[in-house]
Parts: C-alpha cells; sequence; structure tokens
C-alpha cells in the first residue's frame, strides 16, 4: 500500500514571501497526485492534480506542484504567497487504476499580514 | 446546484449510541468514500463503496458500518464499537472509472460524543 509524508506540519510566514510544501511517496508503480487545501470553515478542495504528461501543473489560485519520479516526490510551491493562502494542505497518491487514496498528515499553513 | 452534501454540520451524542451520519450527492458518481479527519493525522479511509450494494473496508472500518442501497447516499453509522469516535467525518465521491478519477469531497459533520 502506498503511502505518503509531508514534512513541517506547522508552516508560518509572511505576504508575499515564496511557500514550497514538500510531499513524498512510498509506491513503486505508476501513480496519480493531488493537492487538497481546506481553508478555514470551507471544504477540502482540489487545488491541482497529475496524472501524465508535463510533470509541472499548474492548479488554481497560482500554485503549482512538480512530480519527480526518481525522487518520489510532488512539491507544492507559490512564489508569492497572501494572507488569503492560510489553510491547510494535503498531498493525496493513488495507485493507477486503484481509486483508493492514501493522504500525507497535512501542513498547517498561516501567513502573516 | 450538484455536489455532495453532509448533514448534520454539527451532531453530539453520549457514549455508547450508534449515529448515522448522511451523505448524498447528486454528481452521477459510481463510487463514495468515508474519510475520518483527526488533527495532524491527516485523512484516512473508513470505507468505500465503488457501486451500488457494494463496499469494501478501508484502513480504519472497525467499529462502523455502511450501507449503499441508492447511488446517490452512503450513510455511515458509527457504532458504540468505535473505541474514539470524536471526529471530522469527510464523505467524497467520484466517477469511480478509468485511470485519471478525482474525488470530491463534501463539508464534513462533526461528531462529538459525550
Amino acid at each position: 500500500a502506498q503511502s505518503v509524508s509531508q514534512h513541517n506540519h506547522h508552516v508560518i510566514l509572511s505576504e508575499a514571501a515564496s511557500l514550497e510544501l514538500g510531499c513524498n511517496y512510498s509506491y513503486g508503480g505508476t501513480v496519480n497526485l493531488f493537492w487538497y487545501v481546506q481553508y478555514p470553515g470551507q471544504h477540502l478542495q482540489l487545488l491541482l492534480k497529475y496524472f501524465s504528461g508535463d510533470p509541472l501543473v499548474k492548479g488554481i489560485k497560482g500554485f503549482e506542484a512538480e512530480f519527480i519520479k526518481s525522487k518520489f516526490s510532488f512539491n507544492l510551491r507559490k512564489p508569492s504567497v497572501q494572507w488569503s493562502d492560510t489553510a491547510e494542505y494535503f498531498c493525496a497518491v493513488n495507485a493507477r487504476g486503484n481509486n483508493r487514496l492514501a493522504f500525507g498528515k497535512g501542513n498547517q499553513v498561516v501567513v502573516i499580514p | 446546484d450538484g455536489g455532495i452534501t453532509q448533514s448534520p454540520k454539527y451532531l453530539f451524542r453520549k457514549e455508547g449510541q450508534n449515529v448515522t451520519l448522511s451523505c448524498e450527492q447528486n454528481l452521477n458518481h459510481d463510487a463514495m468514500y468515508w474519510y475520518r479527519q483527526d488533527p495532524g493525522q491527516g485523512l484516512r479511509l473508513i470505507y468505500y463503496s465503488q457501486i451500488v450494494n457494494d463496499f469494501q473496508k478501508g484502513d480504519i472500518a472497525e467499529g462502523y458500518s455502511v450501507s449503499r442501497e441508492k447511488k446517490e447516499s452512503f450513510p455511515l453509522t458509527v457504532t458504540s464499537a468505535q473505541k474514539n469516535p470524536t471526529a471530522f467525518y469527510l464523505c467524497a465521491s467520484s466517477m469511480g472509472r478509468g485511470f485519471d478519477d478525482t474525488q470530491y469531497f463534501g463539508p464534513g459533520t462533526r461528531l462529538t460524543v459525550l
């Protein structure tokens, strides 16, 4: 079964700073990769996803993620954060063709105005 | 308005009582899922169903039960056998077909057992 690691559970940064959240997974086969975001008091929403093709994926709200197969990683980035990016971010992985998702433990990101 | 609804938003129960959480979707999705979210633990899969009248255990099924009698509905019962039922419960659904399946989530139910 696949597992997902997210480091630095709590991240605090100032507006306009750059954000990078790490995601590593353990599974040797072909995978689908997701980042979800949970804003305070809101649904868990899909931020971006990777199935195949260009390993650099662009999502909503200026976020992007890069799939590096050799490193089993799918790190999330945003060059300049805003206060409204305060949220919890979850990385998730499933083996291609198996719709069971494995989630990381999440990163709680707080952006200070 | 399409989407996934969960009710109620907040639920309080006494210890020893069974409680059923509702999840309905009008997205015409075949697959539905139940997750439990605890602080610092991420989401853990309780049960999932890929088609009506069929469901499988997830990673933490003990103390829970489900049914899938209709495509639109996937209720979760938290039984008195669940040792630590206080948590945030999330329902999700997906097309359930193909290699590019994406899960979409409802707003969640926060269960507190007193």
